[in-house]
């Protein structure tokens, strides 16, 4: 069962655009969410992360996401975006399975800005 | 850097062959996860170990195995290497096993299958 959903897999967008990435979740248990970014050709890597508390999470590099329980949604934004913003976005979980919990990604939104 | 250290960083191979991945995680993470990402199946999560046992399984096909040794680096190998095995293979690590965790990640093996 998908446990977080991207709905948006490819966005193009100009420098200086203003930029929202949804997910939506779909499990019970206690929320925990996480906005990853795979840069072109490196490795994943943690934008911002939302347990509790403050609805309104900021990351690194000028991205937020705000976490609306009526709505399920953790959705990422930023105000206005640069060329180096493009990359691959992922949306995660943290799954228990037995006793372990698994990162569990949605299916990734790829970002591109145009100079 | 993340501190995780997958090798190599490019595998290609033909089918009906078996390589194995190897993965170096942060100095003192004891979780490792394997992951398969392919352009149609997006991350899917294959199999996590914590400090040298099996913790849990996901898609992982029967062809696939992996193992953690007692310093903590994990391998992965595939076997019977099929065309449809094309992709990146990523490792990440985590120090403990609870909800909150964040992972890290490998630049992973891209394995290409002729």
């Amino acid at each position: 069962a998908q446990s977080v959903s991207q709905h948006n897999h490819h966005v193009i967008l100009s420098e200086a655009a203003s930029l929202e990435l949804g997910c939506n979740y779909s499990y019970g248990g206690t929320v925990n969410l996480f906005w990853y970014v795979q840069y072109p050709g490196q490795h994943l890597q943690l934008l911002l992360k939302y347990f509790s508390g403050d609805p309104l999470v900021k990351g690194i590099k000028g991205f937020e996401a705000e976490f609306i329980k009526s709505k399920f949604s953790f959705n990422l934004r930023k105000p206005s975006v640069q060329w180096s913003d493009t990359a691959e976005y992922f949306c995660a979980v943290n799954l228990q399975s037995g006793g372990s919990y698994i990162p569990t990604f949605g299916r990734g939104t790829s970002l591109i800005v145009h100079p | 850097d993340s501190g995780v250290t997958q090798t190599p960083k490019h595998l290609i191979t033909a089918t009906g062959q078996r390589v194995t991945l190897r993965c170096s995680p942060r100095s003192g993470d004891l979780s490792v996860y394997w992951y398969q990402q392919s352009l149609d199946q997006g991350l899917q999560f294959l199999i996590q170990y914590y400090n040298g046992e099996e913790r849990a399984k996901g898609n992982i096909l029967e062809r696939f195995s992996a193992q953690q040794f007692p310093d903590l680096h994990s391998e992965l190998n595939l076997s019977s290497l099929e065309l449809g095995d094309s992709a990146l293979y990523f490792c990440a690590s985590s120090v403990v096993l609870e909800e909150n965790t964040e992972a890290f990640f490998g630049q992973g093996t891209r394995l290409t299958v002729v």
